[in-house]
C-alpha cells in the first residue's frame, strides 16, 4: 500500500518562472492539501482540494493555484515564482470523515527559486 | 488569528530523561489536536491524535500527551527518552469551524545524547 507520494524530490526554478509539484495520495484518500515550509518553520497550509474542488484557502497569493483530478490526485502550480517561494512543498492526503481525520504526509518537494 | 505556540524551539536531554514539550494554541471553540515528528530524512509522521473523550492521549513509542482545554494546551510527554527519539516534534491544531485548515507550530527540535 503506497503512501503519499510527491514529485519531483528537489527543482531549481529561476525568477518569474512557473512550477508544477505532483502528488499521489495514500490508496483510499480522497483528500489533498498542501503545505509550504520554509526553513526553520513549521508547515503552513496553502489549500486543500476534495471532490476536485478547493475546499479552503490559506493566506497564499492568486500565484499558487491548485487542480485534484478525478483519480484524487493533485498539482500544485506556482506562477511567477519569487526567490521567497524557496521552500519544502508537502502534501498531505486524507480520507474525509467529518473532519475527525487524520492526514498523512508525502516526503515533501524541496524548490529552490534563484 | 489562530495561531499555534511551542513553548521551546530546541531541547537537549541525556537518554533516560523524561520529555515534556509545550504546545498552546489561539482558538476559542472545538478543535482536534495532532502531535507530529519528524526524523531526520523522513516524513512527517503522526505521533498521537485528539478528537473527543479522554483528553489524556497515548500515541506510539510510548508518547502522550494531555489536552488542558481551560489552558488551551496540549502538552507532549514521554518518561524516558532514547537517542531514537532524537527529531523535530510539531504540534498542529484543526478548528472544528466547518473548515479544514490545520495550523502548525514551529516545532521543536529534540536533540537525545547517548
Amino acid at each position: 500500500d503506497a503512501g503519499v507520494t510527491q514529485s519531483p524530490t528537489h527543482l531549481i526554478k529561476t525568477r518569474g518562472q512557473q512550477v508544477t509539484l505532483r502528488c499521489s495520495p495514500k490508496s483510499g484518500h480522497d483528500t489533498v492539501s498542501w503545505y509550504q515550509q520554509a526553513l526553520g518553520q513549521g508547515p503552513q497550509f496553502i489549500f486543500q482540494y476534495y471532490e476536485e474542488e478547493e475546499r479552503q484557502r490559506g493566506n497564499f497569493p492568486d500565484r499558487f493555484s491548485g487542480h485534484q483530478f478525478p483519480n484524487y490526485s493533485s498539482e500544485l502550480n506556482v506562477n511567477a515564482l519569487l526567490l521567497g517561494d524557496s521552500a519544502l512543498y508537502l502534501c498531505a492526503s486524507s480520507f474525509w470523515n467529518r473532519g475527525n481525520t487524520e492526514a498523512f504526509f508525502g516526503q515533501g518537494t524541496r524548490l529552490t527559486v534563484v | 488569528a489562530q495561531s499555534v505556540s511551542q513553548h521551546n524551539h530546541h531541547v537537549i536531554l541525556s537518554e533516560a530523561a523524561s520529555l515534556e514539550l509545550g504546545c498552546n494554541y489561539s482558538y476559542g471553540g472545538t478543535v482536534n489536536l495532532f502531535w507530529y515528528v519528524q526524523y531526520p530524512g523522513q516524513h512527517l509522521q503522526l505521533l498521537l491524535k485528539y478528537f473527543s473523550g479522554d483528553p489524556l492521549v497515548k500515541g506510539i513509542k510510548g508518547f502522550e500527551a494531555e489536552f488542558i482545554k481551560s489552558k488551551f494546551s496540549f502538552n507532549l510527554r514521554k518518561p524516558s527518552v532514547q537517542w531514537s527519539d532524537t527529531a523535530e516534534y510539531f504540534c498542529a491544531v484543526t478548528p472544528n469551524t466547518g473548515g479544514f485548515k490545520t495550523i502548525f507550530g514551529a516545532g521543536t527540535r529534540l536533540f537525545v545524547k547517548a
